[in-house]
This record gives structure tokens, C-alpha cells and sequence, in this order.
């Protein structure tokens, strides 16, 4: 199957720094990708949508100005996580949609950030 | 917006034991998948129904999407300790373009 990476797959960052992870089709390319949020024991939460070439969709409630979304090519989008807060640290997860008609999605193995 | 409720939340049983997580959604949907996500692991998609009344079976794990195409199940039998995880449904409606989640029911199983 199609697989997806992400990095780092950890990161801990100081209290007002910025963080970028990757996310990269390694296997088939994506015009589109998804960036998630899980916290513990909890459910995935869709912070945007990611379009390549174009700007990312962000879901309702979402600081597009905070989680800076890049997706430059079709096998590479970035989330930029700015100025980042003790409230700000989650599993982060990327995901991309087969190319077919099913829309079934390849997770990123997540990016797990800590901010202190 | 498109809520997709999932019970229940947690589930333990006995190794041996049958269990089942229940799938709602506030509208219709396009199709709806399934994905098993282990402890400190990502999702891993399990199945897609998308057909009224879909029945799909995969070894002890059978999946069901309703008649009107708002509710789902999966069902385990006989489980056993490899089936550990929480399950989410993920509802698919064309308009939306994206699925959204459910909440996920975390499945521990004593041997």
C-alpha cells in the first residue's frame, strides 16, 4: 500500500519558538493532504486541508496565522506550528487520500511536539 | 456541521468475548471507512462500505452500513489480545469533500 512519512517524529521546542514537520507521499503523489490533531484518548480533529499549489482550507476554529500550511509540491506539505505554547503540544498526523475513488487515507505515523 | 457519533467509548472484555462499536451520523453519508489505530500507532484503514445495507466481512471482523446510510458497526468475534486499539468510523459525505471522525471506541482485551 501507499505509505506516508512524517518529520520529526518527535520534537520538544521552548515556549515561543516555531516548528515545522513534514509530511511526504513516498510511493504515489497528493494533490491533497490533511493535517489532524489528536490529544490523548481522543479523536482525530481536522485542522486543514491542504491543496498543492494553492492555499489550505483551515477547519472552523483553526489560527490559519499560527499552523502555517505549505504544500509546495505533490509529494510534500508542511505544517509550521508558530510561536508555539505549552497548549500547542499534541500528536500531530498527516494524511493522504488514495487516488482513487474511495478516498481512503494513508496516515503519517505522527508527529509527536512538546512544548515546554 | 456533520457530527459522526461513535459508542461506546471504551469497551473491555475478556479475551474470547464478541465486541461491537456503533457508528451515527447527523447526515447521510457517501460512503463510510473504518481504521484501527494501536496503542502510540497511527490509523490503519480497515475497510470502506458504500453501498445502502453493505455487509463486508473480514476474517472475525464484520462491518455494516446502514439501510439510510447514517450508521455503521463493526463487530469482533471472539476477540483476542492482537484486536487491542481504538476503532474510529469516518464518514465520507460528497459535498464536504473530507471525512469526519468519530470520537473512536478504545477496545482492551484481558487474556
Amino acid at each position: 500500500g501507499a505509505v506516508v512519512s512524517q518529520h520529526p517524529s518527535w520534537v520538544i521546542c521552548k515556549s515561543g519558538t516555531s516548528v515545522k514537520i513534514e509530511c511526504r507521499s513516498l510511493d504515489f503523489q497528493a494533490t491533497t493532504m490533511f493535517w489532524y490533531r489528536q490529544f490523548p484518548k481522543q479523536s482525530l480533529m481536522l485542522m486543514a486541508t491542504s491543496n498543492e499549489g494553492s492555499k489550505a482550507t483551515y477547519e472552523q476554529g483553526v489560527e490559519k496565522d499560527k499552523f502555517l500550511i505549505n504544500h509546495a509540491s505533490l509529494t510534500l506539505s508542511t505544517l509550521t506550528v508558530t510561536s508555539a505554547h505549552p497548549e500547542d503540544s499534541s500528536f500531530y498526523i498527516c494524511s493522504a487520500p488514495s487516488s482513487g475513488a474511495s478516498y481512503e487515507q494513508y496516515f503519517g505515523p505522527g508527529t509527536r511536539l512538546t512544548v515546554t | 456541521g456533520q457530527q459522526v457519533m461513535q459508542i461506546p467509548q471504551y469497551q473491555h472484555v475478556q479475551e474470547g468475548e464478541d465486541f461491537t462499536t456503533y457508528c451515527n451520523s447527523s447526515t447521510t453519508l457517501s460512503n463510510i471507512q473504518w481504521y484501527k489505530q494501536r496503542p502510540g500507532g497511527h490509523p490503519v484503514f480497515l475497510i470502506q462500505l458504500v453501498k445502502s445495507g453493505e455487509v463486508k466481512k473480514q476474517k472475525r471482523l464484520t462491518f455494516q452500513f446502514g439501510e439510510a446510510k447514517k450508521n455503521s458497526s463493526l463487530h469482533i468475534t471472539a476477540t483476542q489480545t492482537t484486536d487491542v486499539g481504538t476503532y474510529f468510523c469516518a464518514g465520507l459525505t460528497t459535498n464536504a469533500g473530507k471525512s469526519t471522525f468519530g470520537d473512536g471506541t478504545t477496545l482492551t482485551v484481558k487474556p
